[in-house]
């Protein structure tokens, strides 16, 4: 079944403002996660990872946070543009295979 | 470095026809996959490659048939086409082991009438 949920399904966000992304995760024994980002008509590409051995790491613009004892993951976007408009997903390593939630949809007000 | 590439973008079958999905990456990753993705809901797995030579059923491989070419190339064939699989294919690949970060394609739009 699946492992990986997101907490909603629709995101929307005033530009300039911060975006936060939830995922819950079910499996204790997952040791990475990773955060993907689709834009309409695209494939997936690849945002941000983090181990479980982390709790915080941080890309350009973007900082994904792992919280290992109540099972959840969030991304959060600093300062969003129109062009982080899009479909957030995480994916999670359990047993040696990735899972993936079914995407929050994210849109940007100007 | 183009990455992963999908041929085509856009497909429309008929009902019990069939075709192939191409796939191909320059990465030169072991591991490769198919995946569809349909509304309101994640990828799933069809099949997967974790090295040359080598295939293996995802979670939903009814209907479908793979062949890994090379290393480089991975392929995906609908031997009768069903509207069940009206979908939006992607081919991924990764380094190693399905755990790692996998890297994904534009995408094949296929629909079958």
């Amino acid at each position: 079944g699946e492992s990986v949920g997101l907490h909603l399904p629709t995101l929307s966000v005033q530009e300039g403002d911060n975006s936060i992304i939830n995922c819950a995760y079910s499996n204790s024994a997952s040791d990475y996660f990773i955060w993907y980002k689709q834009e309409s008509g695209k494939g997936p590409q690849f945002i941000i990872d983090i181990r479980s051995n982390m709790d915080k790491r941080q890309g350009q613009r973007v900082t994904v946070l792992l919280n290992k004892t109540v099972k959840h993951l969030s991304l959060q976007i600093a300062a969003t543009q129109p062009g982080d408009s899009a479909v957030y997903f995480c994916a999670e390593n359990s047993w040696s295979k990735l899972s993936f939630g079914a995407g929050t949809t994210v849109t940007v007000r100007a | 470095n183009a990455g992963v590439t999908q041929t085509p973008k856009f497909q429309v079958l008929k009902t019990g026809q069939s075709m192939t999905l191409q796939c191909a990456q320059d990465m030169n990753h072991n591991s490769m996959y198919w995946y569809r993705q349909d509304p309101g809901m994640g990828l799933r797995l069809i099949y997967y490659s974790a090295s040359e030579g080598t295939t293996d059923k995802g979670e939903v491989p009814n209907g479908y048939n793979v062949s890994r070419l090379n290393k480089r190339e991975f392929s995906l064939r609908l031997e009768s086409a069903a509207p069940s699989q009206t979908s939006v294919y992607f081919c991924a690949s990764s380094e190693g082991w399905q755990g790692e970060t996998q890297y994904f394609g534009p995408g094949t739009r296929l629909l079958v009438l």
